[in-house]
């Protein structure tokens, strides 16, 4: 079975532009996260959905990231403006889980961003 | 918030040898605590879990013990090999929330 498939791998961008990042979660699967990692600042939860509904976006650095998931198998996230300290891996993953029904977190092999 | 803290962050370990890494949490409603091991330019994979009405689970060569009164929990690797190298990730949930909390990972190297 496919896993979590994210697109692009790899995005170089110049400040100021604006970057989409697409997943596509395990079909089937109820919950979609989306995390950022840094060096600094390790894995953090930007923002989570279940069954296509933000739930918690409280994560989510400010008004420049913004997150959609408009059917059950696809997701995006979005910065507009794009910084230099956006720079990080982003990783999306999907659970089969309802909200309140924890368990594994199937992640994506993330995009790596850099903001020139 | 939870909070999860995690040691060491760097491990290195001769092959055939054992490898602890520790964490704490700080929210006693958290009941779900997996491990993940992330390999270069992969995402993170998880390897075993834990529940708090558990105090340990094996799987091979792979424990997890869980002390609930001093919130803290360990993963044990036995008899390490080189691929066991790679960097691990606690992580602490609390029930009815998808809020998962991670460590800041330990960076293990098994060196043959």
């Amino acid at each position: 079975d496919a896993g979590v498939i994210q697109s692009p791998r790899h995005e170089v961008t110049e400040m100021g532009q604006e970057v989409t990042l697409r997943c596509k979660p395990i079909s089937g699967h109820n919950s979609l996260f989306w995390y950022r990692q840094t060096m600094m600042r390790g894995l953090e939860l930007l923002i989570y959905f279940n069954n296509n509904v933000p739930i918690d976006d409280s994560g989510m650095p400010e008004d420049r990231f913004s997150a959609k998931m408009p059917n059950a198998s696809f997701s995006t996230l979005k910065i507009q403006p794009s910084e230099p300290r956006d720079s990080a891996v982003y990783f999306c993953a999907s659970s089969p889980g309802a909200s309140g029904h924890t368990g594994e977190l199937f992640f994506g092999e993330g995009s790596r961003l850099t903001v020139l | 918030g939870e909070n999860v803290e995690q040691h060491p962050s760097t491990l290195s370990v001769q092959e055939g040898d054992s490898a602890v890494i520790k964490c704490t949490y700080s929210d006693s409603a958290s009941n779900y605590f997996p491990w993940y091991k992330q390999e270069l330019g992969k995402g993170p994979q998880l390897i075993i879990d834990i529940r708090s009405n558990v105090g340990e689970k094996k799987d091979q060569r792979i424990a997890v013990t869980l002390n609930k009164t001093a919130k803290h929990f360990s993963l044990h690797i036995t008899e390490t090999q080189p691929e066991d190298s790679a960097v691990y990730f606690c992580a602490a949930n609390p029930y009815n929330n998808n809020d998962m909390r991670f460590g800041a990972g330990t960076r293990l190297t098994v060196k043959p």
